[in-house]
């Protein structure tokens, strides 16, 4: 079946560590999303992707990285630079502009 | 710069009520308009989507929504609510051309009540 599959589902570091979140998708899509969604905050967007190795701040970019290097694959880096990195992280794709986005199963990051 | 209002931010029905979720978006152009719903600890489900043409438009599970360009809204209803229907219905916005570029509101949690 075709889908997005981000992983791990939870996720617990160390404060100080960097850590990075997977995703891929098998739907050909060509733009990728990051999102980090808080109680209460709705979704923000981190960083996007319409093509292969070029990709976008979004909203809330600062403590993130990301990489394209792969049409199925967006992983997602928390790094040390990010104050507060729990949270919920949702990753999406769309086959392209005019088009609506579909969504992983989410990772939950616990940074203590 | 686009944004969307959910001004509810928790709503109780009784299952068989009628229902409707707020949501009001700033734009200043003609806009795409997204209803998502997400149940606890899992990723989002589209439920309708409106781009152009007719003003009310049909989704998934019994769910409709009405663009309303002079009162800047797209308002979602149900006739008749089921327990299943309890979860976090996200209203969103994408700019024309950036569809997937998507701002989103801050949600309604949905209680049903038997």
């Amino acid at each position: 079946d075709g889908g997005i599959t981000q992983s791990p589902k939870y996720l617990f570091r160390k404060e100080g560590q960097n850590v990075t979140l997977s995703c891929e998708q098998n739907l050909n899509h060509d733009a990728m999303y990051w999102y980090r969604q808080d109680p209460g905050q709705g979704l923000r967007l981190i960083y996007y992707s319409q093509i292969v190795n070029d990709f976008q701040k979004g909203d809330i970019a600062e403590g993130y990285s990301v990489s394209r290097e792969k049409k199925e694959s967006f992983p997602l880096t928390v790094t040390s630079a990010q104050k507060n990195p729990t949270a919920f992280y949702l990753c999406a794709s769309s086959r392209g502009t005019g088009t609506e986005a579909f969504f992983g199963q989410g990772t939950r990051l616990t940074v203590v | 710069a686009q944004s969307v209002t959910q001004p509810d931010i928790h709503i109780t029905v009784s299952e068989g009520a009628s229902l409707e979720l707020r949501c009001n978006y700033s734009y200043g152009a003609t806009p795409y308009l997204f209803w998502y719903v997400q149940s606890p600890g899992q990723g989002l489900q589209l439920l309708l989507k409106y781009f152009s043409g007719d003003t009310l438009v049909q989704g998934i599970k019994g769910f409709e929504a009405e663009f309303k360009r002079s009162q800047s809204s797209f308002n979602l209803r149900k006739p008749s609510v089921h327990w299943s229907d309890a979860a976090e219905y996200f209203c969103a916005v994408g700019a024309t051309g950036t569809a997937s570029k998507l701002t989103f509101g801050t949600g309604t949690r949905l209680q049903v009540t038997l």
